[in-house]
């Protein structure tokens, strides 16, 4: 089956540095990742669209400047946290799907990366 | 109203128990139905996935979907105190610009 490779798994860092977290589709193209954030006891939210070669798709109010998303390849997508603040502490997860298939395939995800900023 | 609902629970069952989970939707475009489950600390794996209304049954789970009603539910048989988790229902439109859309997420806890 379809498997996503999330990392780190866990990060701790300082307030003002930036943290970047991979997300790989380890057995299929993926041309379109999504990024969630999930806080304690709460649904996803979904917070950007990373597509292969072109811009990311951000949902409202999300910042674009402080979550920057690179999608360089066809298995590979990154979300990296800017100038990272304790209120950007959570827990961030990816998924991919083969969308280039089949546009309605489901979504998989990644184990997750539990942030603290310190 | 939220375009999906779904009891966060908590659900606490003893082992071998029939567990019953329910979302219901607004949304009436909503062709895709998928269930995840969530360990603590764990990204969503998915459990389930159906398209439209009908029943899909894959070892001790089985998914049913009732367009006509807006109500998807998870049955689990036999349940394992390894089937403790949050479990999430999500659904999404045709197309792949459709967004899928969760709900809540109900915590299940099986007692041995």
């Amino acid at each position: 089956g379809a498997v996503v490779s999330q990392h780190p798994s866990r990060v701790i860092c300082k307030s003002g540095t930036s943290v970047k977290i991979e997300c790989r589709s380890l057995d299929f193209q993926a041309t379109t990742m999504f990024w969630y954030r999930q806080f304690p006891k709460q649904s996803l939210m979904l917070m950007a669209t990373s597509n292969e070669g072109s811009k990311a798709t951000y949902e409202q109010g999300v910042e674009k400047d402080k979550f920057l998303i690179n999608h360089a390849s066809l298995t590979l997508s990154t979300l990296t946290v800017t100038s990272a603040h304790p209120e950007d502490s959570s827990f961030y997860i990816c998924s991919a799907s083969r969308l280039s298939i089949n546009y309605n395939s489901p979504l998989h995800f990644g184990n997750g990366t539990r942030l603290t900023v310190t | 109203q939220k375009e999906v609902e779904q009891d966060p629970g908590p659900l606490s069952v003893p082992e071998g128990a029939i567990v019953s989970l329910n979302c219901t939707y607004s949304n009436s475009a909503f062709q895709y139905f998928m269930w995840y489950r969530q360990y603590s600390r764990k990204g969503p794996e998915l459990l389930m996935y159906t398209y439209s209304s009908g029943n899909k049954e894959d070892g001790r789970f089985t998914a049913q979907v009732d367009k006509s009603s807006k109500y998807i539910s998870l049955f689990i048989r036999d349940s394992q105190p390894s089937d403790s988790a949050t479990y999430l229902c999500a659904m999404k439109g045709q197309g792949g610009s459709e967004k899928l859309v969760f709900g809540k997420g109900t915590k299940l806890t099986v007692n041995p």
